[in-house]
Parts: C-alpha cells; sequence; structure tokens
C-alpha cells in the first residue's frame, strides 16, 4: 500500500513564526503536492513538485514556499506564520501521468492553527 | 453536486437506500475524474476513477458516470451504509500531472 505520512495532525503556532510541514511518500512517487482545505472551499494547490529540486507554483503560493531535497520528502515552509494560514494542510503524491491514471495519494493531513 | 463559497452542499440518505452523488466539472479539454472519499480527521481516499473515452465505470457499490456533453459527472452508491458518511470530492486532470478539486458534498446516512 502506498502510504504518504506527515509529520504533525496537529500544530499551533504563534504570529510570525517559521513553521515547517513535512510528508514523506514510500512508494517512488515522482509527484508531490501540498493542498490547504478549508470549509467549502475544497482543495486548493499550493504547490507541486515533479522532481527532486524542482517546484511549481499552484494557486496559492503566496505566503508560502517548498524545498523537495530527496525524492520521498516534500517540505512547506510558512516562513512569517499568519492566521489566515490557519486551515488543514494535505500532502500527496502521485505518479509521472504516463499511464492511464493521475490519482493522487493523500497523507491524514495537519491541522495547523495560527494565534 | 458542486459547492460555492463557504456552503457545503448535503445529502442526506436512509441506510440502504441508493446515493447520487452530482459534479459538474469545468474543462471541456478534461480527460480524467476521479472521485474521493474525505472521512472527518482523514485525508481523502480514492473511490473509483474515469477517462473520457468511458461514460460509466463500476466498482464494488460504486458507479461513475460521465456526461460529457453537459459536462456532468456523478457517483451512485449502491445500498448506502452508515461507514459511507463522509465528504466526497470529484477531481479533473486537464493538464500535466495536476487535479483540480470540486468543493465536495457531504454524504449523511441515516439509520
Amino acid at each position: 500500500d502506498v502510504k504518504v505520512t506527515q509529520s504533525s495532525r496537529y500544530l499551533v503556532k504563534r504570529t510570525g513564526e517559521k513553521v515547517f510541514l513535512e510528508c514523506v511518500q514510500d512508494m517512488d512517487h515522482e509527484n508531490m503536492f501540498w493542498y490547504r482545505q478549508d470549509p467549502g472551499l475544497g482543495l486548493r494547490l499550493i504547490y507541486f513538485s515533479y522532481d527532486v529540486k524542482m517546484k511549481e507554483k499552484g494557486d496559492i503560493p503566496e505566503g508560502y514556499s517548498v524545498s523537495r531535497e530527496k525524492k520521498e520528502r516534500f517540505s512547506l515552509i510558512l516562513e512569517s506564520a499568519s492566521t489566515n494560514q490557519t486551515s488543514m494542510y494535505l500532502c500527496a503524491s502521485s505518479l509521472l501521468g504516463l499511464g492511464w491514471s493521475y490519482e493522487q495519494y493523500f497523507g491524514p493531513g495537519t491541522r495547523l492553527t495560527v494565534t | 453536486g458542486e459547492s460555492v463559497g463557504l456552503h457545503l452542499p448535503t445529502l442526506s440518505v436512509q441506510e440502504g437506500d441508493n446515493s447520487i452523488i452530482n459534479c459538474a466539472y469545468s474543462n471541456s479539454a478534461s480527460d480524467y475524474f476521479i472521485w474521493y472519499k474525505q472521512e472527518s480527521g482523514k485525508g481523502p481516499q480514492f473511490i473509483i476513477d474515469i477517462r473520457s473515452n468511458m461514460d460509466k465505470r463500476q466498482g464494488q457499490r460504486v458507479t461513475v458516470l460521465l456526461n460529457k456533453t453537459v459536462k456532468h459527472l456523478s457517483l451512485q452508491i449502491a445500498a448506502t451504509q452508515p461507514g459511507d458518511s463522509a465528504v466526497y470530492f470529484c477531481a479533473e486532470n486537464n493538464a500535466g500531472n495536476m487535479l483540480t478539486f470540486g468543493g465536495g458534498t457531504r454524504l449523511m446516512v441515516k439509520p
């Protein structure tokens, strides 16, 4: 089974703190994604990466950065956390879409509260 | 169906009944569609997917129907069970390896 793990299930940080959210997948997937999920808004893509050291902005990259130093690990960084970044953060991974499916495998999520 | 803004559409069904969850997609060039189920406190889980050259695909107790003419996707769940209670998302692929997600529909199953 594909496993995507996220470093924390719940996190509480103060405004202005630097926050690291870590994601690890064990299926040698090329693609990795970070989403945030807010009530009624579905999943919105923050950043994605299709290879080590490669990154692409998604729909809402402002206030975030990412790092992918190893294939299995994709980190989301909030340089200076703000209260409007309080949200559920979901990491996902997928194979390079050369076949039939673009299925993404999700981690359990990190609920971040910024106070 | 699709949600707009902060309100999540809710479908309430009786245990044992069939459920139909609808989704309108935006891009006629999308060639792949997928349904996810998300239970409270968990990440989304794959249910079923379909490519644009198909009209219907069946899984275990689930069927996805695709109507490209009106850009509509539906998920049918047969004999709905309490464990089916969750939020259901549709998503489409129309560029690279990315998925664009709908806002979700909450399914509540009444015992």
